[in-house]
């Protein structure tokens, strides 16, 4: 059964500041990874998706990586704003069973103080 | 991206009574979506995976009759509790992919139930 994990739970920081999200996850044989943001009480907007056989994938301000064979990805944020605080979470797509699903990390809290 | 709208986005009802909610793809057209259902501090919870024109696929520990799920066109799949109890107050949460299974995944904007 697939598990994500994502440390820290929280993480506060002053604007400007670089910052990177941890995720992991215990079945390597996934088809892509995915970072998502969810603000408070919304849902979940698509950041970056990465494929298998990919290893980051940039957009603006923000780069993902992906190494498949440690089960582990990053997403780093570059010269944070208050307006990227936000629940952060990490899934990963594979086969479970008799349907391909995601599966959620149970997400990264950020704060970004002006 | 793509755009995946559902309503409502707040519902307030009371126990024993039944609720839809509606998860549309707006500009493509989706042959399978996704509903989960989300708790506090915690990871996202895939109910069941909702095929056009066919039955819906339910997770472990998912009660079919008590979550039904119909998709009965290529942009529409509902969700309805039935006789809903305070327990089933929570975040409930749609996804559709455009292509195959395995591309990016767009979500609608959340529904909020409280079973008052």
């Amino acid at each position: 059964k697939q598990e994500v994990t994502q440390i820290p739970a929280a993480l506060s920081v002053p604007e400007g500041e670089n910052l990177v999200l941890n995720c992991s996850f215990t079945d390597s044989a996934i088809y892509n990874l995915q970072w998502f943001r969810q603000d408070p009480g919304k849902g979940l907007t698509s950041l970056l998706l990465i494929q298998s056989s990919q290893r980051e994938q940039t957009s603006g301000r923000l780069n993902a990586s992906l190494d498949k064979s440690s089960g582990r990805s990053t997403l780093y944020i570059a010269a944070s704003q208050p307006g990227d605080s936000a629940t952060y979470l990490c899934a990963v797509y594979n086969s479970g069973g008799s349907n391909y699903k995601l599966t959620f990390g149970k997400g990264t809290l950020l704060t970004v103080n002006p | 991206g793509a755009v995946v709208s559902q309503h409502p986005s707040r519902v307030i009802c009371k126990s024993g009574t039944s609720v839809k909610i509606e998860c549309r793809s707006l500009d493509f057209q989706a042959t399978t979506m996704f509903w989960y259902r989300q708790f506090p501090k915690k990871s996202l919870m895939l109910m069941a995976t909702s095929n056009e024109g066919s039955k819906a696929t339910y997770e472990q520990g998912v009660e079919k009759d008590k979550f039904l799920i119909n998709h009965a066109s290529l942009t529409l799949s509902t969700l309805t509790v039935t006789s809903a109890h305070p327990e089933d107050s929570s975040f409930y949460i749609c996804s559709a992919q455009k292509g195959d299974l395995n591309t990016e995944a767009f979500f609608g904007q959340g529904t909020r139930l409280t079973v008052v």
